[in-house]
């Protein structure tokens, strides 16, 4: 039974224009929400996280979107650069220390 | 500080031999996590630590699986007799208590190959 999914293996975007990544649980006892980056050959990076009692939250040009009545979250990044390119992950967690990934989307930026 | 740091990097083994992986987690945090990640799938929680105690420890870690902190410094997570599924890359996260928010800091992994 996942409880994080990410339905989209890929997305493909245009340098500078928006990259939207998706992501939706199941657990509505999930209260803290976050995005990792992650390359090739290294470990996961931490983005940017999110409250259940907040519904945005914004670093940069990095904002993450909940919406807790859908169970659904999303990334936007906005403008999309080269350096983007990476696999994202969403991570949700309870009250407990584990984090529940999701099977991650793999970001491709074309030039 | 440099971060996270495992070793090996690499590890490619025969089916049935053992195989031990260090972590070296950021001085500072007394959690210690190791995750397993499979091709295609985020990672999957095994054990974590605080300071030298394993205070949880999933299903997915078979009893062929140990894990030890000793010090509640660095970690080892050995695993016994070798298996193709324990094919995987073998994640280290370590974190100050309790800051879920800023996320953990992961090493850049062991990837294991038996074969």
């Amino acid at each position: 039974d996942q409880q994080v999914k990410q339905n989209s293996p890929s997305l493909s975007v245009q340098e500078g224009r928006i990259s939207i990544l998706n992501c939706d649980y199941t657990n509505s006892m999930f209260d803290y929400f976050l995005w990792y980056k992650k390359y090739p050959a290294e470990g996961p990076t931490f983005l940017i996280s999110i409250s259940s009692i907040k519904d945005k939250n914004e670093d940069g040009r990095f904002t993450v979107f909940l919406n807790k009545s859908a169970k659904h979250l999303s990334l936007h990044i906005v403008p999309s650069q080269p350096g983007d390119s990476a696999v994202y992950f969403c991570a949700a967690s309870g009250s407990n220390y584990q984090l529940i990934w999701g099977a991650g989307t793999k970001l491709i930026i074309k030039p | 500080d440099t971060g996270v740091s495992q070793n090996p990097r690499h590890k490619i083994t025969k089916r049935g031999q053992n195989v031990t992986f260090r972590c070296d987690p950021i001085s500072e945090h007394n959690r210690l996590y190791w995750y397993r990640q499979t091709l295609g799938q985020g990672p999957e929680f095994l054990t974590y630590f605080q300071n030298e105690a394993q205070l949880e420890k999933s299903r997915l870690l078979s009893d062929r699986f140990s894990a030890e902190r000793p010090k509640g410094s660095f970690s080892t997570l050995e695993i016994q007799r070798t298996e193709q599924g324990d094919s995987a890359m073998y994640l280290c996260a370590s974190s100050p208590q309790g800051q879920v928010r800023e996320g953990y800091t992961f090493g850049s992994g062991t990837r294991l190959t038996v074969v």
